[in-house]
């Protein structure tokens, strides 16, 4: 069964960079997109955007000037960088798998989640 | 963006009885092509991620009990729970998957009476 468990700073500060890595066991990342998706406290849930095992990645446009997502193939392992964060970015971060894709046109519902990990922007 | 919204904000139903959230979307989500609806439902429990529900507006995920159901096509669906348990007192969202980038809807809470 695929496990993924995200890990990184809990206290990030202000301007500075939110780094996430998501660990994936139980499974390969092949032929699946991973993406990272958030959901500031007692609030509803934002797609950051995903990366798929070839390192292809579609960003959310209002967040596509300061992420970064990248994979890890050896580590079995997918990274997530944010720049310039405010306390606007301060929720819990998960990583979550999508279902494979059957189509050629759009994605696959999240049927794997990581536990998720809260970052707090503070100084 | 693909905007999701859904009514009722919340929901309080006595043990037993039905449950009926909505969820439109502001553009249609089914892709002629293939007759699909990129349409997913979730039941978050305080503390714990997301869990899958239903996926293309009507399939259940595997596990899930058969009081769950979805049906819907285009810009308008339902998620129904059918004798609501103590176990299903969680938030709901709806997710279009066909557009990016993928939105969910703002969530409605479902409590017991």
């Amino acid at each position: 069964q695929v496990h993924l468990q995200e890990s990184g700073p809990g206290l990030v500060k202000p301007s500075e960079t939110l780094s996430l890595t998501c660990s994936v066991s139980g499974g390969s990342l092949i032929d699946y997109y991973w993406s990272w998706i958030r959901q500031p406290p007692g609030r509803g849930l934002e797609c950051i955007g995903y990366i798929s095992y070839s390192g292809a990645t579609n960003y959310n446009p209002s967040l596509r000037s300061r992420v970064t997502m990248s994979v890890d193939r050896s580590k079995n392992q997918i990274s997530l960088r944010l720049s310039a964060v405010t306390a606007a970015d301060t929720a819990v971060y998960f990583c979550a798998r999508e279902a494979l894709r059957s189509f050629d046109r759009g994605g696959s519902p999240f049927n794997v989640w990581g536990q998720g990990t809260l970052v707090a922007v503070s100084s | 963006d693909i905007v999701m919204t859904q009514s009722p904000d919340s929901l309080t139903v006595s043990l037993g009885e039905r449950a009926t959230i909505n969820c439109k979307s502001s553009q249609s989500v089914l892709f002629s092509s293939n007759n699909h609806n990129y349409l997913a439902w979730y039941q978050q429990k305080p503390g714990q991620p997301p869990k899958l529900l239903i996926y293309w507006a009507s399939t259940r995920e595997s596990g899930v009990p058969d009081r769950f159901s979805g049906i819907g096509s285009g810009t308008d669906f339902t998620l129904t729970i059918n004798g609501l348990q103590a176990e299903d007192v969680a938030v709901y969202y709806c997710q279009q998957y066909l557009g990016t980038p993928f939105t969910f809807g703002p969530g409605t809470k479902v409590e017991i009476k």
